[in-house]
C-alpha cells in the first residue's frame, strides 16, 4: 500500500451542489497532486500543492479549488457541480527530494445526478 | 495532438506470450517517464520509472527513446495476473504528470 488515503470512497451529489474531497499524503511527502479520471480515460491533472501553495494547475475552471494543510494533507473543492464532473478523483503524493514518482490514493468516485 | 498517446488496445494474449506497449509524448522538454498499472476501478499503481539507459524489473523492461519521443514497456512470459490497463506518464520540470489514456491487456489461459 502507498500510505495515501482518501475520503470519502464514494459520493453522490446533485447538479449545482458543492463537494469537498480529502487526501492524506504518504509520510514524508510534502506535495499532493489531484487528478480527475473519467471512464476509459487516463488521469487528467487538476492542480498540485507544495508546502501549502498551489504549484501548478491544469485546464480546469476556477470552480475547482484546493487547499493544503501544514501536515500536507489536502482538500479538493468543486463548486456548482455539473454532470460531467462525475469521475474518479485521485490524489497522489510525492516529494521532490525523492524524485518525481507519484503514489496514488484509492480515489473518490463522484457521481453527479 | 495529445500530449501523451497510447494504443488503447485491447491486447489479448495467451499466457506465456511476450507483449510490448508503446507510448509517444509531444513535449521534448519532458524529463521523467513512468509506467503505471491500473486494475479495474482501482487507482494507478507505479510499475516502474523509465530511465534513459533502459531498465528491467523481472519480466518487465522499459525503454526510453528521447530522439523519437517514445517510451516502451515489454512484458515477457505473461501471467493471468498481468491483465490490467497500463498507463504511461510523463512530466516536465514541475511535478504534474500527463497520462496517456491507457492500453488494456488481457492475458488468457
Amino acid at each position: 500500500e502507498t500510505g495515501v488515503t482518501q475520503s470519502p470512497t464514494h459520493l453522490i451529489k446533485t447538479r449545482g451542489q458543492q463537494v469537498t474531497l480529502r487526501c492524506s499524503s504518504q509520510s514524508g511527502h510534502n506535495t499532493v497532486s489531484w487528478y480527475q479520471q473519467a471512464l476509459g480515460q487516463g488521469p487528467q491533472f487538476i492542480f498540485q500543492y507544495y508546502r501549502e501553495e498551489e504549484n501548478g494547475r491544469g485546464n480546469f475552471p476556477p470552480r475547482f479549488s484546493g487547499l493544503q494543510f501544514p501536515n500536507y494533507s489536502s482538500e479538493l473543492n468543486v463548486n456548482a457541480l455539473e454532470l460531467d464532473d462525475s469521475a474518479l478523483y485521485l490524489c497522489a503524493s510525492s516529494s521532490p527530494g525523492q524524485g518525481t514518482e507519484q503514489y496514488f490514493g484509492p480515489g473518490t468516485r463522484l457521481t453527479v445526478t | 495532438r495529445k500530449e501523451v498517446e497510447q494504443d488503447p488496445g485491447p491486447f489479448n494474449v495467451p499466457e506465456g506470450a511476450t507483449v510490448a506497449f508503446n507510448c509517444t509524448y509531444s513535449n521534448s522538454a519532458s524529463q521523467s517517464f513512468f509506467w503505471y498499472r491500473q486494475d479495474c476501478r482501482k487507482e494507478p499503481k507505479l510499475l516502474m520509472s523509465v530511465y534513459s539507459s533502459g531498465n528491467e524489473d523481472g519480466r518487465f523492461t522499459a525503454q526510453l527513446n528521447r530522439a523519437s519521443q517514445y517510451i516502451s514497456l515489454l512484458i515477457r512470459d505473461s501471467k493471468l495476473s498481468d491483465s490490467a490497463t497500463y498507463l504511461c506518464a510523463v512530466n516536465l520540470a514541475s511535478l504534474d504528470m500527463r497520462f496517456g489514456a491507457g492500453t488494456r491487456l488481457t492475458v488468457k489461459p
